[in-house]
């Protein structure tokens, strides 16, 4: 059975850190590593990573994927309140037709 | 215009009761799934269609049937609700996942 891990899955922080966000996998026929924020409701869509060792960036978030790892880190460089939301980490599947997430990370951004 | 809309936003029911939820994809996403999210924060895939057909149907009780009548829409109905079916009920679609998943603000169920 797939088996998405993440830690911690609390961290509570203050304003101006940087915090970095764990995902192991174990996904049978892996093609990608998605990333997700979410806040109140729907989950949206942060980072998929597909190859090793590429870093993708969007801001203060950058994401890479270690393919023999079988991990992932998430990194928020100076942190605000609105970063606050549970991060979730998910491994998709080569038909796309499944993603499995892990438990998520809830991440508090105190002032 | 809303990507994936699901309705209900929120439905509270008693036990026993049957109820449904649609979802709707504007986005011409070939595929279309249904995840439950409990207490824990825990999204765990339900279903997944592809062009109106199943291809993934998790562990889920028989209560649940999923119907997709085209490729925009999979409705969610629910025999006999039970307590333990209190959940968000997320509604995602995707173009064979190349692009990630799109999800819908969820269905909050609360079965009392």
């Amino acid at each position: 059975e797939d088996k998405v891990v993440q830690s911690p899955l609390s961290l509570v922080v203050h304003e101006g850190d940087t915090v970095t966000l764990n995902c192991s996998y174990e996904v049978t026929n892996f093609r990608s590593l998605l990333w997700y924020k979410q806040e109140k409701k729907a989950p949206t869509f942060l980072f998929m990573l597909t190859s090793s060792g590429i870093e993708k960036k969007s801001g203060r978030l950058s994401s890479i994927l270690d393919k023999k790892e079988l991990f992932s880190i998430l990194n928020i460089t100076a942190t605000q309140t609105g970063d606050s939301a549970v991060y979730l980490c998910a491994g998709l599947e080569t038909s796309g037709s499944r993603l499995t997430f892990g438990e998520g990370t809830q991440l508090t951004v105190n002032p | 215009d809303t990507a994936v809309s699901q309705t209900p936003k929120y439905l509270v029911t008693q036990m026993g009761n049957d109820k449904s939820i649609k979802c709707e994809q504007n986005l011409g996403h070939d595929t279309m799934y249904w995840y439950k999210q409990d207490s824990k924060k825990f999204l765990k895939i339900m279903f997944s269609y592809n062009n109106k057909e199943l291809i993934i149907n998790e562990t889920v009780p028989n209560r649940f049937s999923p119907k997709s009548p085209d490729k925009a829409h999979l409705n969610l109905h629910i025999n006999s609700l039970e307590l333990g079916d209190s959940a968000v009920y997320f509604c995602a679609s995707s173009q064979d996942g190349r692009e990630g998943y799109t999800f819908g603000s969820g269905t909050r169920l609360t079965v009392v």
